[in-house]
């Protein structure tokens, strides 16, 4: 069965203290894998898409890589505004010439000044 | 801002009932893609419209329908609701009609089904 699993749910991180948060998922013909952040009661923004295992992509203090099973993202001396639920979502191929599109249940992340 | 509008923002009615959420995409936009997000099932992905055309569709209920028109807006139309269907529904949009696309999300419709 097609599954995303984030981990961990929920992390509490120091202003300044460095920490990667996990998507792994279970899909045949991955597409493509997406990072979104989402604030409270708010629509998600996009961050990146990773195509293919060993791609890396980089905006200010986040960094996202990929691999065949999994990807991260890393957060180098996160700030109190990084604060936010991460979300990671797949887009696989379906039956039919359809695809699917999965998502995490999200990392609730908060940065403590 | 993302440039996507969604109406209403709030929006309460009771089981049985039918309601229809509008989107309008950011100008230049031709993909209009629907999403819930509810707080056991997280965010899901309903259906996708590209130039007046579904292009793809995922967890969506018989009982729920989408059009998009002429001038690129959406709607998503719900039925027969249910305890169940209550969640924030949020449109998002893109340049092209990939998925892969970087997509611009709304702020969301929160249905509150008594």
């Amino acid at each position: 069965e097609d599954q995303v699993t984030q981990s961990p749910e929920a992390l509490r991180l120091q202003e300044g203290e460095s920490s990667s948060l996990n998507c792994s998922y279970t899909v045949s013909g991955l597409r493509g894998l997406f990072w979104y952040r989402q604030d409270p009661g708010k629509g998600p923004e996009f961050l990146f898409t990773l195509y293919s295992a060993g791609e890396e992509k980089e905006k200010e203090r986040l960094k996202a890589t990929l691999t065949k099973k999994e990807s991260f993202l890393h957060i180098t001396a996160p700030k109190p505004e990084d604060s936010a639920t991460y979300l990671c979502a797949v887009q696989a191929l379906g039956t039919s010439g359809t695809y699917k599109y999965i998502f995490g249940t999200g990392t609730r992340l908060k940065v403590l000044a | 801002d993302s440039g996507v509008t969604q109406t209403p923002k709030h929006l309460i009615t009771a089981t049985g009932q039918r309601v229809t959420l509008r989107c309008s995409p950011r100008s230049g936009d031709l993909s209009v893609y629907w999403y819930q997000q509810s707080l056991d099932q997280g965010l899901q992905f309903l259906i996708q419209y590209y130039n007046g055309e579904e292009r793809a569709k995922g967890n969506i209920l018989e009982r729920f329908s989408a059009q998009q028109f002429p001038d690129l807006h959406s709607e998503l139309n719900l039925s027969s609701l249910e305890l169940g269907d209550s969640a924030l529904y949020f449109c998002a949009s893109s340049v092209g009609g990939d998925i892969t696309n970087e997509q611009f999300f709304g702020p969301g419709t929160r249905l509150t089904v008594l």
